[in-house]
């Protein structure tokens, strides 16, 4: 299995408060990615990041940002959380052109 | 608008029955299409196909891609209860306006259930 750890693992938050979930590689994979999965919708992009301090949004980042200052850590924040940012988020690392993406095993974040 | 579109949306089926799921897509700048198989956690790869007509096999599953066509199916013969999941389909991706970042875009999968 990929090296791939992300924490909490489980978070319940309340409306309005900020949230950072965190994602830890070990295989030193330039390419990072932070996914959401809701029912019906799959899996969609929030932020991506293809080096260290290097970002940028995906299909669904309005209230969310992204922090990458070491080469194994991603880190992704809602500035204040909202009840449609209940889902499960996945981090997933990627070596490059024509290489897998790998999964962490999600986090499950549950805003009241 | 790149996307990507699986079906059926979901498919029951009895043990020892062959299944057939389908993936489409219509992106800019293909460059390789990805299987994933999630049960109740992470999606896990099964396979990457990048060239037309060339069969990938891993036991029972196998998958073919069409490019001219723009479409993959996955197949899965003698199915078997562990085959029970949510097949998702994705699509690597080199978007013109990035920094040279390439994306992988999703279907919405394919959920199968295998009866005893």
């Amino acid at each position: 299995d990929a090296g791939i750890t992300q924490s909490p693992r489980h978070k319940v938050t309340e409306t309005g408060t900020p949230v950072t979930l965190r994602c830890h590689q070990t295989e030193n994979h330039r390419y990072m990615y932070w996914y959401r999965q809701d029912p019906g919708h799959g899996l969609r992009l929030i932020h991506y990041s293809y080096g260290v301090k290097d970002t940028d949004k995906g299909e669904v980042s309005d209230g969310y940002s992204v922090s990458r200052s070491k080469t194994e850590d991603f880190l992704l924040t809602l500035e204040s959380a909202t009840s449609s940012q209940t889902s499960v988020y996945f981090c997933a690392i990627s070596g490059g052109y024509r290489s897998p993406l790998h999964f962490g095993n999600g986090t499950r974040l549950t805003v009241t | 608008e790149d996307k990507v579109v699986q079906s059926p949306l979901s498919l029951v089926v009895h043990e020892g029955d062959t299944v057939t799921l389908n993936c489409s897509y219509e992106v800019t700048n293909f460059r390789s299409l990805l299987w994933y198989k999630q049960e109740k956690k992470a999606p896990t790869f099964l396979f990457m196909l990048t060239s037309s007509g060339i069969e990938k096999k891993s036991g029972r599953l196998s998958s073919i891609l069409d490019k001219k066509e723009l479409f993959s199916i996955l197949n899965i013969t003698a199915t078997q209860t562990g085959d029970s999941a949510v097949y998702l389909c994705a699509v690597e991706t080199l978007p013109l306006t990035t920094s040279g970042t390439y994306k992988y875009i999703f279907g919405t999968g394919t959920r199968l259930k295998v009866l005893a």
